[in-house]
């Protein structure tokens, strides 16, 4: 199946501090790629849809200027936790999907602990 | 509105089957999915089901899907202690966003 790399796997930030989270599809084209965020024992929640070279489509209560997602190419889309504070502390996937194809493929996750 | 709803937990021993079941409210879901996913990881697709489907089998995997009442299911035969995990359903929309529960917490005892 297709390959979604998500990097770093783990991060700890100062409180105050902006955090760069990397998404990448290393085998097709992600027209779409999806922001999720899950808290300890509690489901998934999307937080963001972007579309290569458009600006992201944010959920209702999600901060826009708090969390930046960029998809500036096929491959890589960023999301950046800014001024993060230890309520931002959480596991962060995203998901990658091929124009045409339905099925949506997930990196691993990055946990991010802001102390 | 979008809502997708498990049971929390199963707890079956080792041999047996499981059955994990899945409500969802959404009429314009495409694909309904079952994820798995181990501590700290990722999510890990197991199996899918196309909406206008009713059964799909995968080797241990059975899904089934009333779509009249919303309902899917994912059966494990011979549950192995292996297959603990947490296991999400997910509704497909047709804009590409997913719908996920809230997870069931698979526990295998030996």
């Amino acid at each position: 199946g297709a390959v979604v790399s998500q990097h770093p796997s783990w991060v700890i930030c100062k409180s105050g501090t902006s955090v760069k989270i990397e998404c990448r599809s290393l085998d097709f084209q992600a027209t779409t790629m999806f922001w999720y965020r899950q808290f300890p024992k509690q489901s998934l929640m999307l937080m963001a849809t972007s579309n290569e070279g458009s600006k992201a489509t944010y959920e209702q209560g999600v901060e826009k200027d708090k969390f930046l997602i960029n998809h500036a190419s096929l491959t890589l889309s960023t999301l950046t936790v800014t001024s993060a504070h230890p309520e931002d502390s959480s596991f962060y996937i995203c998901s990658a999907r091929e124009a045409g194809n339905t099925e949506a493929f997930f990196g691993q996750g990055t946990r991010l602990t802001v102390v | 509105g979008e809502d997708v709803e498990q049971s929390l937990f199963l707890s079956v021993r080792e041999g047996d089957s499981s059955v994990i079941n899945c409500t969802y409210t959404d009429s314009s879901s495409t694909y309904l999915y079952w994820y798995k996913q181990e501590p700290g990881a990722g999510l890990q697709l197991l199996t899918y089901i196309f909406s206008n489907m009713d059964m799909k089998q995968d080797q241990r995997l059975t899904v089934l899907l009333n779509k009249k009442d919303k309902h899917l299911s994912l059966r494990i035969a011979d549950t192995q202690t292996g297959d603990s995990a947490i296991y999400f359903c997910a509704e497909g929309l047709d804009t590409g966003k997913l719908i996920f529960g809230q997870g069931t917490t698979l526990q295998v005892k030996p």
